[in-house]
């Protein structure tokens, strides 16, 4: 089984809610992943957790704020987006230990900023 | 600085042609190099990896080919199929993932039946 698991599947918010994405696995990976994707673009790197520490935080602005709660749960806090925020979340994970590099990607949030 | 150089943006075949992607990268600490299959509203899928200890690696229709001396990978989709139009990523990592994947731009594939 290589299936990321994310909620909700689409999120729309005004510019002043606060609301959260979740993302979810039971493989045993120890890194977990946060990127976001705009239309025709590749994903791009937002956030790392390895071991449920994060490791790498892309220049991300503080209005989007990680968690992980324990290792199969990642979380992604929204604060005050802006309407250029609307994208596709993408959650990822991967065992991250030597020889085992596969890198297994969720379904993704589709959020809109209103 | 754009580590992962993927070429073309856009490719029409025929059914049961032959699909060729290629992506040359600039840092020569990636250590893994994926390509990712991706539908319209859907997450990427993963497709076929290789590591730069071989030269090639193959997969059903699916084949990869690496040349580390020139920083260069291909992959090829054989007997390509309606069905295999999507947008394909490459990328790389190094660390066995630890500082997450950079992608290339995106190959958009048109199988024409």
């Amino acid at each position: 089984d290589t299936e990321v698991t994310q909620t909700p599947k689409h999120l729309v918010m005004g510019m002043t809610n606060k609301k959260s994405l979740k993302c979810e696995q039971h493989m045993g990976h120890r890194a977990m992943y946060w990127y976001k994707q705009k239309a025709k673009k590749p994903p791009e790197l937002m956030f790392v957790y390895s071991y449920e520490k994060l490791s790498i935080n892309e220049s991300v602005p503080s209005r989007f704020s990680p968690e992980c709660p324990n290792s199969s749960l990642l979380n992604l806090h929204l604060h005050a987006l802006q309407p250029e925020d609307s994208a596709l979340y993408l959650c990822a994970s991967s065992l991250q230990s030597s020889g085992s590099y596969e890198q297994y990607f969720g379904p993704g949030t589709r959020l809109t900023v209103t | 600085q754009q580590q992962v150089k993927q070429s073309p943006q856009s490719l029409i075949v025929q059914k049961g042609g032959i699909s060729i992607i290629n992506c040359a990268y600039e840092n020569t600490a990636f250590d893994y190099f994926p390509w990712y299959q991706q539908f319209p509203g859907k997450g990427p899928a993963l497709l076929i990896a290789i590591r730069p200890d071989v030269s090639e690696k193959k997969e059903g229709r699916f084949t990869i080919s690496f040349n580390k001396s020139a920083k260069q990978f291909s992959l090829h989709i054989m007997d390509s199929q309606p069905g295999d139009s999507a947008t394909y990523f490459c990328a790389a990592s190094r660390a066995a993932g630890a500082d997450g994947l950079t992608f290339g731009k995106g190959t958009h594939l048109i199988i024409q039946p």
